[in-house]
This record gives structure tokens, C-alpha cells and sequence, in this order.
């Protein structure tokens, strides 16, 4: 079955870009929009953006400015940049498997599959 | 934006009781609901889709029922496995957003 691994460095200082990979196991990144979520204590589940296979993407409003993602689909991988990262960016990021594709449209899904989950700690 | 709120926030319950938690949007979300439980450590096991889908796998005592904004999940045996923290998450077109969740707890 598919599964989804993660990873990305997990400490950083104020300023800096996190950076995470997520690889896709067991199945294809066509046919679905990946998307990342992060979980912090104050703000939640926070869903950051996602991306599809054309590279088509979509952000969150609040995080626009400074989330990149792209996708390899030669390696069946997806990526997350954060920039000018602080404190309130601390949290547990996940990858996850969201909306389907299909015949030339999409249409919403529920996140079925999951990645371990990444601790970050933005401090300096 | 819409919103999505979750109540009660914190529920205390035995093993073998009906447990129901709710999940109110601020505007109409036809089916678009998710249900999620998570435990300390683990990512988001997705349980209930549109709204009264039960996923893949998930045991039958989990229900899920509404439509609009009005939203309901239901457990109708509490097991011991099933102390966790719940989530509803709209997932429309336009909206992926999370409920602030609920934790189950032993009474």
C-alpha cells in the first residue's frame, strides 16, 4: 500500500529556510494533490499547501510569501521551503495525500494517507 | 474564511460509553467533512470522510452523520484503544481547515 517517508532537518535558527522531502512508496504522484500540514500548540493543525504531479500548486494565504514546494517525479518526491523561519513556525510538519485528480478535473479527498510527522524547533 | 468549531473541547468517559462530538461550520459545507482521531507521537488516522463515510479498515462503532454545518461524530462503545484526540477538518475546494479538536479522556 502507499506509504509516505519525510524528512528534513529538524533544529534551525531565526532566519533560516526549513527544508523537508517526503517520498511516496507503493504507489504514483499522479492522480493526487500532496500536500504539507503542519501541528503546533497554538495554532493547531495548520494546512500550508499542496501540489500535484503537473506541479500545479496551492498555498495558504496566511503563509504565501514564504512556502515553496515542488515536486520530483522522477524520484516519486515532494518538497517543502519555508524561509525567514522564527519561533512561531515551530512545529510538527507532516505530508500527507489529499485531493484527487481525474479525467481533467479534481476534487476534494480527505488526507487517507500520512507521513511520520517531522519535528521542527525554530531558536537560536 | 470558514470556520469549523469543535465541542466539547475535553470529554471524560468510561470504557463502553456512547461518546458523541461535534463539529458546527460557519457556513454551509454540504458533505465535506472529515473525521480524524490522533494519539500523542502518531500523525492523523483518518476515520470518517464526507461526513458518514466510514474509511478502509476503521471499526464499525465509529459513525459520522450531518450535512450543512451541522456535523456529528459518534463512537457508540468506547474501547480503550479509542483515547485519543478527535479532529473534524473541512475539505472543500477552497478550504482545508482543521477543528480545534477533542480529547478523550478516562473518566
Amino acid at each position: 500500500q502507499v506509504q509516505l517517508q519525510q524528512w528534513g532537518a529538524g533544529l534551525l535558527k531565526p532566519s533560516e529556510t526549513l527544508s523537508l522531502t517526503c517520498s511516496v512508496s507503493g504507489g504514483s504522484l499522479s492522480g493526487y494533490y500532496w500536500s504539507w500540514i503542519r501541528q503546533s500548540p497554538g495554532k493547531g493543525l495548520e494546512w500550508i499547501g499542496d501540489i500535484n504531479h503537473r506541479g500545479n500548486i496551492n498555498f495558504n494565504p496566511s503563509l504565501t510569501s514564504r512556502v515553496t514546494m515542488s515536486i520530483d517525479t522522477s524520484k516519486d518526491q515532494f518538497s517543502l521551503r519555508l524561509s525567514s523561519v522564527t519561533a512561531a513556525d515551530t512545529a510538527v510538519f507532516y505530508c500527507a495525500r489529499g485531493r484527487g485528480c481525474s479525467g481533467g478535473s479534481c476534487y476534494p479527498r480527505a488526507y487517507d494517507i500520512w507521513g511520520q510527522g517531522t519535528v521542527v524547533t525554530v531558536s537560536s | 474564511d470558514i470556520q469549523v468549531t469543535q465541542s466539547p473541547s475535553t470529554l471524560s468517559a468510561s470504557v463502553g460509553d456512547r461518546v458523541t462530538i461535534t463539529c458546527r461550520a460557519s457556513q454551509d459545507i454540504d458533505r465535506w467533512l472529515a473525521w480524524y482521531q490522533q494519539k500523542p507521537g502518531k500523525a492523523p488516522k483518518l476515520l470518517i470522510y464526507k461526513a458518514s463515510n466510514l474509511e478502509s479498515g476503521v471499526p464499525s462503532r465509529f459513525s459520522g452523520s450531518g450535512s450543512g454545518t451541522d456535523f456529528t461524530l459518534t463512537i457508540s462503545s468506547l474501547q480503550p484503544d479509542d483515547f485519543a484526540t478527535y479532529y473534524c477538518q473541512l475539505y472543500d475546494d477552497f478550504s482545508r481547515t482543521f477543528g480545534q479538536g477533542t480529547k478523550v479522556e478516562m473518566k
